[in-house]
């Protein structure tokens, strides 16, 4: 069966330092990856999205990235980070082909002070 | 990308049905309507997924109105732990999943 690991579970980082949370999946291949984000009080929303190695589509301009080393495999990054980069970020993952569901991670609840 | 409308909240008491709408009129004809919710503090959660014709399974049935403009989830019984924000999302076939603001369930015992 398929899982998804993400760590860590909660990270309080000070402002400026640079951040990485690493997600993987495993008993599947090639699947599409996400990154979403979710602040205090409000909706998901997409990040990144990935479709294979090297491929990451950003959805909205931020201060993050996000990489794909490997097929299972999706990292999602900063340099410096903000107070407003606060929130709940969610990895989740579903099949290539459209119409299949997503399922995801339980989240790293990430606190910029 | 598809807009949905949902309810900011509904109310069900305990064990009776309930019966979560979403419109999405302007869904394109290959997009199929999934259904997700999410309990405090956790990630989304899938519940159910269908194109055109009515779909079950273990945790609800999905009724998707014959012009595929609006969708109703329906669970069976309610329970306590089916209260959590449940999300209508159209998604195309490159599987983008894009959250609304969705419907808050309280379940009443």
């Amino acid at each position: 069966s398929q899982t998804i690991h993400q760590w860590p579970a909660t990270l309080v980082q000070p402002v400026g330092s640079p951040l990485s949370l690493e997600c993987t999946v495993e008993g599947t291949s090639n699947p599409n990856l996400y990154w979403y984000r979710q602040a205090a009080g409000r909706g998901l929303q997409l990040l990144f999205y990935s479709v294979g190695i090297g491929q990451i589509s950003s959805e909205v301009p931020q201060n993050l990235s996000a990489s794909r080393p490997q097929d299972r495999q999706f990292i999602l990054s900063s340099k410096k980070l903000l107070l407003s980069d606060s929130g709940f970020y969610l990895c989740a993952w579903s099949a290539l082909l459209g119409g299949d569901e997503a399922f995801f991670g339980q989240g790293t609840r990430l606190t910029v002070v | 990308d598809a807009k949905t409308t949902q309810p900011n909240s509904m109310e069900s008491n305990e064990e009776e049905p309930v019966h979560l709408p979403c419109n999405h009129s302007t869904i394109s004809g290959t997009d199929y309507i999934h259904w997700y919710r999410q309990l405090p503090s956790q990630g989304p959660e899938y519940v159910i997924h269908g194109l055109t014709s009515n779909v079950n399974n273990r945790m609800a049935s999905l009724a998707i109105a014959e012009d595929r403009k609006s969708s109703t989830l329906i669970l069976h019984r309610a329970t306590l732990r089916d209260a959590a924000v449940y999300y209508c999302i159209p998604s195309n076939n490159f599987n983008k999943f894009y959250f609304g603001s969705g419907t808050k369930l309280n379940v009443k015992p």
